[in-house]
């Protein structure tokens, strides 16, 4: 079974802060990885994914993570945050099955919210 | 490339009556996947198709739940005999299945579910 802990439900930044993401997950095979952000009212929208090419994965609108099997994470960051930022971010974990990942597995979520 | 998208947004009813949401993936895209999401939590997987058949599903689906997805295009999702504890967003993704790769499934807005 595969499952994801995301550190800290609401994680509060000052717009031009760095902003850090915390996310644990445990697979029996070697996982892909995603980002989700999701906004008020909407669907899921991608921001990076690890597929095993790289341990260091840039995404969309300046975020990045990196994976680090040893510890089991894959810390979402950016730089400097942007009062668009502020949002909901899913970590999940993808299933195995025949080398593709089909079904993920969410954790519960960061409200990241971005101070003036 | 006209993205995912579900109907109706939003259904309200009343405790016992039979709902029917409706996806629409993404035209090229040969899998389609349905989850649950309720207040405060990250989605749950519920059941997904590749073309037309339903491939697995969760324990989270109860007998009140079916899915069909005729001719592996739009996909239903009915619940029967609604109960309070139906009250969710119910999300559909799509994706292109990849031989040994990480697919990207695409999120549709949702339909956010009221029993009353």
């Amino acid at each position: 079974a595969q499952s994801v802990t995301q550190l800290g439900s609401h994680v509060s930044v000052s717009e031009g802060a760095l902003v850090l993401l915390r996310c644990n997950y445990s697979s029996s095979v070697p996982p892909y990885l995603f980002w989700y952000v999701q906004y008020p009212n909407q669907g899921l929208q991608l921001l990076l994914k690890y597929t095993s090419a790289a341990t260091l994965v840039k995404g969309i609108n300046g975020f990045e993570a990196e994976f680090k099997k040893s510890e089991t994470s894959f810390h979402l960051t950016k730089p400097s945050a942007h009062m668009s930022d502020a949002a909901e971010y899913f970590c999940a974990v993808g299933g195995n099955s025949g080398g593709s990942n089909y079904k993920l597995t969410f954790g519960k979520g960061t409200l990241l919210t971005v101070n003036p | 490339d006209t993205g995912v998208s579900q109907n109706p947004r939003h259904k309200i009813t009343k405790r016992g009556q039979n709902v029917t949401f409706r996806c629409d993936p993404i035209s090229e895209h040969n899998r389609l996947y349905w989850y649950r999401q309720t207040l405060g939590q990250g989605p749950e997987f519920l059941t997904y198709f590749q073309n037309e058949a339903q491939l697995e599903k969760s324990r989270l689906l109860s007998d009140r739940f079916s899915a069909e997805r005729p001719k592996g295009s739009f996909s239903t999702l009915e619940i029967q005999r609604t109960e309070q504890g139906d009250s969710a967003m119910y999300l559909c993704a799509s994706s292109q299945r990849l031989a040994g790769g990480a697919e990207t499934q695409y999120f549709g807005p949702g339909t956010r579910l009221l029993v009353l």
